[in-house]
């Protein structure tokens, strides 16, 4: 069975620019979330969706946000990007997106602003 | 607020020797979720090992194995017969309540297996 996808792998960006990352779940989970990583850091969260709904928002100023498709497939936008925006943002699936679950996560999306 | 704390920024262990990396953790919450991770090089965070806080007995996968001392809040990770591709970064994290599988991660342990 297929893993958790993500497009791109790597993007290069300049300040200001808006950023699209996107998103494919493990076939039958519901719950996606989204992880911030910067280099030497754990990753941060950045927000949760459940059944397209948001569930859980971390402390990300408005620039960041997201949706959650009828397939269960998520998107991470971010606008007026800057230089602190960089960094590697994984993406994570499980099936209920409860606190037992285990949330497997994809390869990640690599972003640089210049 | 919720903490995850590894004190070990990296550690270094001989091939097929066994290797425990620390993790405490801080919260006031009754149920929660303890997990491992490890990520490689490549940068994909690859699930290890869970254990609820409700579970009695210690979880094991495998090699892998969470010494789970409630008390003391921590839970750290045991790493049998170390194997070189073992070498990686190993982030413990935890979850809280039950309505969200939010992750709080701590700042992780590099570890080098030699031959």
């Amino acid at each position: 069975d297929a893993g958790v996808t993500q497009s791109p792998t790597h993007l290069i960006k300049t300040r200001g620019q808006h950023v699209t990352l996107r998103c494919s779940p493990i076939s039958g989970h519901k719950s996606v979330s989204w992880y911030q990583q910067v280099l030497g850091q754990g990753p941060q969260f950045i927000f949760q969706y459940y059944e397209k709904e948001e569930r859980g928002r971390g402390n990300f100023p408005d620039r960041f946000s997201a949706r959650q498709f009828p397939n269960y497939s998520s998107e991470l936008n971010v606008n007026a990007l800057l230089l602190g925006d960089s960094a590697l943002y994984l993406c994570a699936s499980s099936f209920s997106g409860i606190s037992t679950d285990t949330q497997y996560f994809g390869p990640g999306t690599r972003l640089t602003v210049l | 607020a919720q903490k995850i704390t590894q004190t070990q920024p990296g550690m270094f262990v001989q091939e097929k020797e066994a290797v425990t990396l620390d993790c405490t953790y801080d919260t006031s919450d009754q149920s929660y979720g303890l997990f491992w991770y490890k990520q490689p090089s490549s940068g994909e965070m690859i699930f290890l090992i869970y254990q609820g806080s409700y579970d009695e007995q210690n979880a094991t996968e495998g090699r892998y194995s969470l010494n789970f001392q409630k008390a003391r809040k921590s839970a750290n990770l045991v790493i049998s017969a170390s194997q070189l591709g073992d070498s990686a970064m190993y982030f413990c994290a935890m979850t809280r309540g039950a309505n969200t599988d939010k992750l709080i991660f701590g700042t992780g342990t590099r570890l080098q297996v030699f031959p």
